[in-house]
């Protein structure tokens, strides 16, 4: 099945900084990337996605990359806030809502 | 529209009892899916459904039962609670079809003694 590696575990940045997450997959059918931001004790949400037929999306301060000749995707985050602060999950997934996770991200945004 | 809602928020389960925990969708997506959340890891899927009638194993499936009889509800069983089953369970679903977004519940936190 899918295996799907995430990294950092945690990263802490100051305000107005950039951040960087990475995800690596295994399973070359993989065709949906989604990321998820997660506050403690609440539901992940969404922020921003990608197919693999795009290599990059960006909405406002958030930016994710998808290589996939290498299965690697990545989360960018610029002139991060100290409201960016939360779990990062990434997730990769074939077909009919199954997501194989990675094991998140911990950002800390310093003010 | 209510979105994707699970009950109980809370529960607390004694080793060996079993228990149903409850999903419901009222936004007609085919697609439902059970995940449950350990401390410090990622989600990982239990059960998901494409459809009334249908449904499927994922990657932890040992010790839950699903069905879908209709499309809005897809319950989760667990059929005699262990303590390593303590965690919060996510149920989710999406449209079948381009659009892959998945919508989550609130989440179901559970402790089993």
């Amino acid at each position: 099945g899918e295996n799907v590696e995430q990294h950092p575990s945690t990263l802490s940045v100051q305000e107005g900084d950039s951040a960087v997450i990475k995800c690596t997959y295994s399973d070359s059918a993989s065709n949906y990337f989604p990321w998820y931001k997660q506050e403690l004790g609440k539901r992940p949400q969404l922020i921003i996605d990608i197919r693999s037929n795009v290599g990059e999306k960006k909405d406002q301060r958030i930016a994710v990359t998808l290589n996939k000749t290498a299965k690697h995707f990545s989360l960018h985050i610029t002139e991060t806030q100290p409201e960016d602060s939360a779990v990062y999950f990434c997730a990769a997934s074939t077909s009919y809502g199954k997501l194989t996770f990675g094991q998140g991200t911990i950002l800390t945004v310093h003010p | 529209n209510a979105g994707v809602t699970q009950t109980p928020k809370f529960q607390v389960l004694k080793t060996g009892q079993s228990m149903t925990l409850q999903c419901a969708q009222d936004m007609n997506h085919e697609y439902m899916s059970w995940y449950r959340q350990d401390p410090g890891m990622g989600l990982r899927l239990i059960h998901y459904s494409v459809g009334a009638g249908i449904t499927d194993q994922g990657e932890v499936p040992n010790g839950y039962n699903v069905s879908r009889s209709t499309t809005e509800d897809f319950p989760l069983r667990l059929l005699s609670a262990a303590p390593s089953q303590t965690s919060v369970y996510f149920c989710a679903s999406r449209l079948a079809d381009t659009s892959y977004e998945q919508y989550f519940g609130p989440g179901t936190r559970l402790t089993v003694t």
